[in-house]
């Protein structure tokens, strides 16, 4: 079956330097979710999409910003990229847009490393 | 502020035992529960998910328990097998639309032959 895809999986980048994540959400799902995950840290999350509009917003820098595409794919835009960035980041997908027991599918992650 | 609080962090059994592991949540308005599995580096795979109503959900031998009343939540593996040998986060939804995900610090279970 179908999983939800990450690109690219490693991304090395330098301090003040811009990075876009890509995530392809399992065919027919409409929401997607960011999550950041430190090193050693839970998974935080950083912003959701409904439908192609923002529907929750979490602990997303404001140096980020994310949008959902018409083919309901998502990208993650990362600028002035700091240290503290350095993480894995981890999109998820669900069917039914809002549904409080959706389960949330998971992809392997983008692993950021900035320099 | 939302918390998920699991214990213990690491267990360490023998294959074929059984284990119990905990989850204590303070998140204000209680949405749903849901237990994931996660294996080093890869993104978390969805066990159980439990609602307000719900106090028992299975899947195989993965059995999560929700008390609603005293907010804990136990998640118990039967006949723990070597490929169960991973971390388990508890994550709680809060609001409304009960999608925005609180993760717990996770329990990190490792099963020796």
């Amino acid at each position: 079956a179908a999983g939800v895809i990450q690109s690219p999986r490693h991304l090395i980048k330098e301090k003040r330097e811009t990075a876009t994540l890509k995530c392809y959400p399992i065919p027919r799902h409409d929401t997607v979710y960011w999550y950041q995950q430190g090193p050693g840290q839970d998974p935080q999350f950083l912003i959701s999409f409904y439908e192609k509009m923002q529907s929750d917003k979490g602990s997303i820098p404001d140096r980020f910003s994310a949008q959902q595409f018409s083919d309901y794919h998502s990208e993650l835009n990362m600028s002035s990229l700091e240290l503290g960035d350095s993480a894995l980041y981890f999109c998820a997908s669900s069917l039914g847009g809002g549904d409080p027991t959706d389960t949330q599918y998971f992809g392997p992650g983008t692993r950021l490393t900035v320099l | 502020k939302n918390q998920v609080e699991q214990s213990p962090q690491s267990l360490i059994i023998l294959e074929g035992k059984n284990c119990t592991l905990q989850c204590n949540y303070t998140v204000s308005p209680f949405s749903n529960l849901r237990w994931y599995k996660q294996d080093t580096g890869r993104g978390p795979v969805s066990l159980t998910i439990m609602t307000f109503s719900e106090n028992t959900k299975s899947n195989g031998r993965y059995t999560a328990t929700l008390d609603a009343d005293t907010k804990q939540s136990s998640l118990h593996i039967t006949a723990s097998q070597l490929s169960d040998s991973a971390s388990y986060i508890c994550v709680v939804s809060a609001g409304n639309a009960g999608n925005m995900l609180t993760f717990g610090g996770g329990t990190r279970l490792m099963v020796k032959p």
